[in-house]
């Protein structure tokens, strides 16, 4: 079974304060997805990586994926009241299924 | 297009008790999963389908069973409803099963479950 860590498992900051999350494994992924789930919500998709040492920036949110395609690291410049959420990350294994990590929860207050 | 669409939203069984939850999907994809929600446990993968006709389980499959006689419904039976069931459930619809983590899985809006 091929598990994703995800730290730290709860996260309060200010507004305007930067932060850095992080998703890993011992296991190998051919991909990887981070998803932002809100309260009432199903998970919705903020990006995918496959390459290692990929970065895709989507405006504030920075996401890596580790060289060795076994973690990944997502990172808010600036966070604002609406970046509030459950923060999940997801591999792709050699079957191509996908393994949920527990999920990083974030408040930032304004 | 209404994307991936679940009912009910909230439901109260008792021990012992049957029902199904519905998923459907205006996309045409190919890959549905139900995946379960519990709290400090992430998503856990119960059921999924690459095509209709074609199921097969995930991680925690005992006591769920599921169909796919369209491209577009994968509902989920619990044969008997045990308190260990009280979770959230989503269903997901993905473009392909090939490459699952390339392309994006879009969830409905979960169904609250409660068996007591």
């Amino acid at each position: 079974t091929q598990l994703l860590e995800q730290s730290p498992q709860f996260l309060s900051i200010q507004e305007g304060e930067n932060l850095t999350v992080y998703c890993n494994s011992s296991s190998v992924f051919s991909s990887l997805q981070w998803y932002r789930q809100e309260p009432g919500e199903g998970p919705v998709l903020l990006v995918t990586v496959v390459t290692g040492g990929e970065v895709k920036k989507l405006k504030r949110l920075t996401f890596q994926f580790g060289d060795a395609r076994k973690d990944s690291s997502l990172h808010i410049t600036a966070a604002q009241p609406g970046d509030t959420g459950l923060y999940l990350c997801a591999g792709a294994g050699a079957n191509s299924k996908l393994t949920f990590g527990k999920g990083i929860t974030l408040s930032v207050r304004p | 297009n209404a994307g991936v669409t679940q009912t009910p939203k909230f439901q109260v069984l008792k021990t012992g008790q049957s029902m199904t939850l519905q998923c459907a999907q205006d996309m045409n994809h190919e890959y549905m999963s139900w995946y379960r929600q519990d709290p400090g446990m992430g998503l856990r993968l119960i059921h999924y389908s690459v095509g209709a006709g074609i199921t097969d389980q995930g991680e925690v499959p005992n006591g769920y069973n599921v169909s796919r006689s369209t491209t577009e419904d994968f509902p989920l039976r619990l044969l008997s409803a045990a308190p260990s069931q009280t979770s959230v459930y989503f269903c997901a619809s993905s473009n392909s099963a090939l490459g699952l983590g390339r392309y994006e899985q879009y969830f409905g809006p979960g169904t609250r479950l409660t068996v007591t």
